[in-house]
């Protein structure tokens, strides 16, 4: 079974600062792919980045880097020069194993970010 | 770009009523995935369908039934509605031959309330 553990609840940043989101998993799958999710207030999930297992070089999509230490079964989310509408609900999720449509996501509790101007 | 598609977007419904939440997914995805979110939590895992088979089945009651229809939309339907099935529903696609690497595209979303 593959688990996400997402140890902060809440996190604050200053307007323009970096922020790190921690995110730990665990999986017994050789292959497997590391996915981190916005959720703002109106509910939909928005996809950022995308780490798979075998991947040499970390993940980058514009702001957004994923700090992947495979060893430590860590996958924190970088994201640079925050702005106010990066306020929101971040979960991240894992997907292993299976064929054809067993591909599930298992997420975590989620971090709830909050920019401050 | 085409996105999944989820009818209807918001539905209150009362205790004891069936609901019916539809999905379309993105063309040429053939594999789709339900997931319920509570107020405050995450998402869970319901059911999966590939090439209209159930894939994968995880916490979903036994009152809720979903498939796979032959143009690859979906339906999920839930019977004998409670007030905890108060939730965000999420449809998510992708194609199976991307296999884990593969992302899931979410929908907008379902938000069901039962009174």
């Amino acid at each position: 079974a593959q688990k996400i553990t997402q140890t902060q609840p809440g996190m604050f940043v200053q307007e323009k600062e970096a922020v790190t989101l921690d995110c730990t998993y665990d999986t017994s799958d050789p292959s497997y792919g590391l996915f981190w999710y916005k959720q703002p207030s109106s509910g939909e999930m928005i996809f950022l980045i995308y780490q798979g297992s075998y991947d040499q070089q970390n993940a980058t999509e514009g702001r957004y880097s994923l700090n992947f230490q495979k060893a430590r079964k860590s996958a924190n989310l970088v994201i640079s020069a925050s702005q106010l509408g990066d306020s929101a609900m971040y979960f991240c999720a894992i997907r292993s194993g299976g064929q054809g449509g067993s591909e599930k996501l298992v997420f975590g509790k989620g971090t709830k970010l909050t920019v401050n101007p | 770009a085409a996105g999944v598609i989820q009818s209807p977007r918001h539905l209150i419904k009362e205790k004891r009523e069936t609901a019916t939440l539809k999905c379309y997914p993105i063309p040429r995805h053939d594999t789709v995935y339900w997931y319920q979110q509570g107020p405050g939590q995450d998402p869970q895992f319901l059911i999966s369908f590939y090439e209209k088979m159930q894939s994968d089945k995880g916490s979903i009651p036994d009152r809720f039934s979903a498939q796979q229809f032959s143009d690859y939309h979906s339906e999920l339907n839930m019977s004998s509605l409670e007030l905890g099935d108060s939730a965000l529903y999420f449809c998510a696609s992708s194609a199976a031959e991307a296999g884990p690497r593969g992302n899931q595209y979410f929908g907008p979303g379902t938000r069901l309330l039962v009174l």
